[in-house]
């Protein structure tokens, strides 16, 4: 198992490019989400899916879109990059939605908007 | 939603020394879970507490979930220097995993 995947791994992108980050997980979990880090802080929640076709906003949604068309892979979609955007951004997965499942995270995209 | 805080934010040992980090909430917790990143790393899954008073330990790792089950700590006996990283302690609040704003350690030889 590859476990969860990210790509890209870096990207740089001017002020109102758009782009989707990749996330994919071969485990079949059906719980997936995406995180953003700040330097020196903690992960702050961006949107989630329970499962195929079913998406959530997290803590910090603006400026974000995802969709869950398959059990595999969540993508998220920066609309009109901006410079607060920069940050890493990391993809976790776990069995279910419940709150007693440990996460899986990717290695993270490390983005920056110039 | 209900927030977790960490203390400290940053934490200096001697190699050898103990080093404990401390997670507390305003609400009681259904659970907690607490991950290690290292530096440029993900974070990964240590280990999680459900019962009121629980203690697990892992190697020179103590983790303990307050009676209450409003905070918890994680105390690591004679640190090394592969101890180094930020540990992060968890909420769940419905559907959502919120993280607390992590503790660094960092650890001179």
């Amino acid at each position: 198992n590859a476990g969860v995947t990210q790509t890209p791994k870096f990207q740089v992108l001017k002020t109102g490019q758009s782009m989707t980050l990749q996330c994919a997980q071969d485990m079949n979990h059906e719980y997936m989400s995406w995180y953003r880090q700040d330097p020196g802080m903690g992960l702050r929640l961006i949107h989630y899916s329970v499962g195929a076709g079913i998406t959530d906003q997290g803590e910090v949604p603006n400026g974000y879109n995802v969709s869950r068309s398959t059990t595999e892979d969540f993508p998220l979609r920066l609309l009109s990059a901006a410079p607060s955007q920069t940050s890493v951004y990391f993809c976790a997965s776990s069995t279910d939605w419940g709150p007693y499942n440990e996460q899986f995270f990717g290695p993270g995209t490390r983005l920056t908007v110039l | 939603g209900q927030q977790v805080m960490q203390i400290p934010q940053y934490q200096h040992v001697q190699e050898g020394e103990d080093f404990t980090t401390y997670c507390n909430s305003s609400t009681t917790l259904s659970n907690i879970q607490w991950y290690k990143q290292r530096p440029g790393g993900h974070p990964v899954f240590l280990i999680q507490l459900v019962k009121s008073g629980e203690v697990k330990k892992q190697k020179r790792l103590t983790f303990q979930f307050g009676e209450a089950k409003k905070n918890s700590s994680l105390h690591i006996t004679a640190t090394q220097t592969t101890d180094v990283g930020t540990y992060f302690c968890t909420n769940n609040a419905g559907n959502m995993l919120t993280f607390g704003g992590g503790t660094r350690l960092m650890v001179k030889p």
